[in-house]
């Protein structure tokens, strides 16, 4: 059964950079047709994309975003990494690692994990 | 791709049948849209993906239908559970949530 959990700090100072981690147990991030994605979610809002990447290091961001973000992978290690800089209070949120599953119609987070609070504040 | 959903707030009783509706800001194949479920404290959940197609292990009281900018989720029955946050997605975009409440 797949499993991803995120790890990293939960309080980042304004300006500072944002770093987390999804490991990912129960199956390989180096399968095929998958990628493997970071998305966060304000305290009481909706849901926000941030990016996408897979196996081979191919990826994408979500544009107002782009400027301040950097996703990689390790597939030693099975995990893929978030990175958000210069960050201030708008960047606290949820932030969720999941399995983008693609398929010829459409792409579907089909398994996600817990999700970790990142607080900005000083 | 702006999604927008309606109602905001579903206010219904378990039993009721549940409408919700995701509306695209422009033609979108139904192929590529997908409906979350999402309990307070919990990742969401994908319950529908192409539009009608259930996720491994989701009810039959959900379904999905809709083509084009119009979509809908429906529970047919509602259970104690159900009661949660639903989005819509396609691709990079989700919309901002319908909160089903119990009434």
């Amino acid at each position: 059964q797949l499993q991803l959990q995120e790890s990293g700090p939960g309080l980042v100072k304004p300006s500072e950079t944002l770093s987390l981690t999804c490991t990912v147990s129960g199956g390989s991030i180096s399968s095929s047709g998958y990628y493997w994605v970071w998305v966060r979610q304000p305290p009481g809002k909706g849901l926000e994309w941030i990016g996408s990447i897979n196996y081979s290091g191919k990826i994408y961001y979500n544009s107002p975003l782009k400027s301040r973000v950097t996703i990689s992978v390790d597939t030693s290690k099975n995990q893929f990494s978030l990175k958000v800089t210069s960050v201030t209070a708008a960047d606290t949120a949820v932030y969720y690692c999941a399995r983008l599953w693609q398929t010829a119609g459409g792409n579907y987070f089909d398994n996600w994990g817990q999700g970790t609070l990142v607080t900005v504040s000083s | 791709i702006v999604l927008t959903q309606s109602p905001g707030t579903l206010s219904l009783s378990p039993g009721e049948r549940a409408t919700l509706s995701c509306r695209a800001s422009q033609s979108v194949s139904s192929s590529s849209l997908a409906w979350y479920q999402q309990k307070p404290g919990q990742a969401p959940r994908l319950l529908i993906y192409g539009a009608s197609s259930r996720a491994t292990g989701i009810p039959d009281r959900f379904s999905g239908s809709g083509s084009g900018t119009d979509f809908t989720l429906t529970i047919s029955r509602l259970e104690p559970e159900d009661f949660a946050m639903y989005y819509c997605q396609q691709y990079g975009s989700f919309g901002q949530g319908t909160k089903l409440e119990i009434k």
